[in-house]
């Protein structure tokens, strides 16, 4: 059975500082990767995916995520974090091969960002 | 802007009571749209996939009389909490693939539905 782990409920940046929040997945072939962002009673925005091509892929607001096969990463980065990125991240991920009901959402993880 | 519009955004009833909630995608036909439902600081958790045109395809421990869902057109799908009690409270969020020519396409959401049962 596919599975994603986001090993931290809860990641604090300071504004201006580089972030990184993790993500693993594990699946049966080819992986689909993506990056949710999710705000306070809103639902999810996307902000990247990976399918094939460049292991970094870069997204929405400045986000980037890295795809490591040999580590079965895709942990979601920004270079400057802003008070606003402060929100909920879910990473998810499908096979390659299969439908979207197959996708499966890590358990998220709360980007806290202070000024 | 969105593409996929939900409503309501917040609806509270009466227990016993049904309510209807409605996902429609607002420039391209989605023959199928999922139904999720997120509890408080957890993970979306599929309910259901909705099919134009035929019956809805649910997951393991969904109720199907409880949760009904209607995918009537290619831009429309409702979800029906029949008869719902405090336990049903909970933000139910639905989703539609903007694909084309496969299964690749992006997946968007919803702005979510708040529920509370009274």
């Amino acid at each position: 059975a596919q599975s994603v782990a986001q090993p931290e409920d809860q990641v604090n940046v300071a504004e201006g500082n580089p972030l990184t929040v993790k993500c693993t997945y594990s699946v049966s072939g080819n992986p689909y990767l993506f990056w949710y962002v999710q705000y306070p009673n809103r639902g999810l925005q996307f902000l990247l995916k990976y399918i094939t091509g460049d292991n970094l892929v870069k997204g929405s607001y400045g986000f980037e995520a890295e795809f490591n096969k040999s580590q079965t990463s895709f942990h979601l980065k920004k270079p400057s974090a802003l008070v606003s990125d402060s929100a909920l991240y879910f990473c998810a991920v499908r096979a390659l091969n299969s439908g979207y009901s197959t996708l499966t959402f890590g358990k998220g993880t709360m980007l806290l960002v202070s000024p | 802007g969105a593409v996929v519009s939900q409503h309501p955004s917040r609806v509270i009833c009466k227990s016993g009571t049904s309510v209807k909630i409605e996902c429609r995608s607002l420039d391209f036909q989605a023959t199928t749209m999922f139904w999720y439902r997120q509890f408080p600081k957890q993970s979306l958790m599929l309910m259901a996939t909705s099919n134009e045109g035929s019956k809805a395809t649910y997951e393991q421990g969904v109720e199907k009389d409880k949760f009904l869902i209607n995918h009537a057109s290619l831009t429309l799908s409702t979800l029906t909490v029949t008869s719902a009690h405090p336990e049903d409270s909970s933000f139910y969020i639905c989703s539609a693939p903007r694909t084309s020519g496969g299964n690749t396409g992006e997946l968007f959401f919803g702005e979510g539905s708040r529920l509370t049962v009274l």
